[in-house]
């Protein structure tokens, strides 16, 4: 099925350091959604981008809907240990009915 | 407030063989949708219930089937697993408007063997 483009795949940072990821599509999405899933769980919103252009932010956490609706990226400020985990994007279309479609996920590791 | 629940946690199964996952959804909300999560990848939709009906269904065969009770709480059932159906499978509810937020379950992990 399709998915969204989600880069990058893995990254490996220092505690402190800031941290960006992206999603691209090759359509329009109505609603962007940053989700994340620790080991043995299940994914956990973070955000919902819900606009063109909304910029969103949850404590260290920002997001924004790209004005083409094709994209989203997702910042990190400052990160801690805790942070570690796959950070997945997941979009909606009206076209689409109920369902989300889902990136491959951006596997983040953080060194104390 | 208990969020999603998902049975059993970890199961498996042998080639050929049937398997029934639970799912119990967040308190008030009405809509559960079923997902199947390979190692390394994105969830991909497989169906969603609502009104105990199969509202809308991605592109998963029909040995892939549900069920939705009155009180919201849902089943998946797959026959004749293969080896390829081993993954993580998670239960997701909402609200029935679509386009919102899911909240999502900590899955079921079935290992066919």
């Amino acid at each position: 099925g399709q998915q969204l483009n989600q880069s990058p795949q893995s990254m490996f940072i220092q505690e402190g350091e800031d941290v960006s990821m992206n999603c691209t599509s090759s359509s329009i999405f109505n609603t962007w959604l940053w989700y994340k899933q620790d080991p043995g769980e299940g994914p956990v919103l973070l955000i919902a981008l819900y606009k063109a252009g909304e910029l969103t932010s949850n404590g260290r956490l920002t997001a924004q809907f790209g004005i083409t609706r094709k994209d989203s990226f997702l910042n990190i400020s400052a990160s801690i240990p805790s942070d570690v985990g796959i950070y997945f994007c997941a979009g909606w279309k009206e076209t689409s009915g109920s369902r989300l479609t889902f990136g491959e996920g951006t596997q983040l590791t953080v060194n104390p | 407030d208990a969020g999603v629940t998902q049975s059993p946690t970890h199961l498996i199964k042998t080639r050929g063989q049937q398997v029934t996952l639970r799912c119990s959804p967040k308190s008030g909300h009405d809509t559960v949708s079923w997902y199947q999560q390979a190692l390394g990848q994105g969830p991909q939709f497989i169906f969603q219930y609502y009104e105990e009906e199969e509202r809308q269904r991605g592109n998963f065969p029909d040995r892939f089937s549900g069920h939705q009770f009155p009180n919201y709480s849902s089943e998946l059932n797959v026959n004749a697993l293969l080896l390829g159906d081993s993954a993580l499978y998670l239960c997701a509810s909402s609200l029935s408007h679509p386009g919102g937020g899911y909240t999502f379950g900590s899955g079921t992990r079935l290992t066919v063997v």
